[in-house]
């Protein structure tokens, strides 16, 4: 069974575009999170959707959202991007309690 | 080896030796505790998980304790290889689906 794939691996921006982040989870799993990993400070929740619908959210600004496909695909997006917002952002699927991550997406912001 | 206390950021150990990693959690309404391994380049890893009606779970060289009393939780890795090399997180699950991690620690095994 195929893991968790994420694209693009590496992106590079610059302050204030936007970029968007792709996920396709296990097969057969139908809950998609997507946490930001940062040295300073580590894994944070951004979101989680379940059957196309955002069932929790972290603390985040809006610049930051995303969605759900009825394939269970998921995007994430980042407006305005900031200097900050360089990172790596991984997706997980969760099958009950376990979650299998992705390899993540780097994004660097210039 | 052994990170003592509630967290140190990294831990050497001798190839062969036992090691433990230890992490504090935050929210004693925390169901679900799960710790992960992650190298370099790549995503986190499961592990091995335990629920919070259980203060021990046994894997293949590895086993987590919980204390909920404190809110404690410990990986222990018996006989550390070079392979085991990496950051490791513990994680709590609360209610609400979404995982709460640690700050991290780093493993080096030493030769």
């Amino acid at each position: 069974k195929a893991g968790v794939t994420q694209t693009p691996r590496y992106l590079i921006k610059t302050r204030g575009q936007q970029v968007t982040l792709s996920c396709s989870p296990i097969s057969g799993h139908r809950s998609v999170s997507w946490y930001q990993q940062t040295p300073g400070q580590g894994l944070q929740f951004l979101f989680e959707y379940f059957s196309e619908t955002q069932r929790n959210k972290g603390n985040f600004p809006g610049r930051f959202s995303g969605r759900q496909f009825s394939n269970s695909r998921s995007e994430m997006n980042v407006s305005t991007l900031e200097l900050g917002d360089s990172a790596l952002y991984l997706c997980a699927s969760r099958n009950l309690n376990e979650q299998f991550f992705g390899p993540g997406t780097r994004l660097t912001v210039l | 080896g052994e990170s003592v206390g509630l967290h140190l950021p990294t831990l050497s150990v001798q190839e062969g030796d036992n090691s433990i990693i230890n992490c504090a959690y935050s929210n004693s309404a925390s169901d679900y505790f799960i710790w992960y391994k992650q190298e370099s380049g790549k995503g986190p890893q499961f592990i091995i998980d335990i629920r919070s009606n259980m203060d021990k779970r046994q894997g293949q060289r590895v086993t987590v304790l919980l204390n909920k009393t404190v809110k404690h939780l410990s990986l222990q890795i018996a006989a550390t290889q070079p392979g085991d090399s990496a950051v490791y997180f513990c994680a709590e699950n609360t209610n609400d689906y979404k995982l709460s991690f640690g700050a991290g620690t780093t493993v080096t095994v030493r030769a």
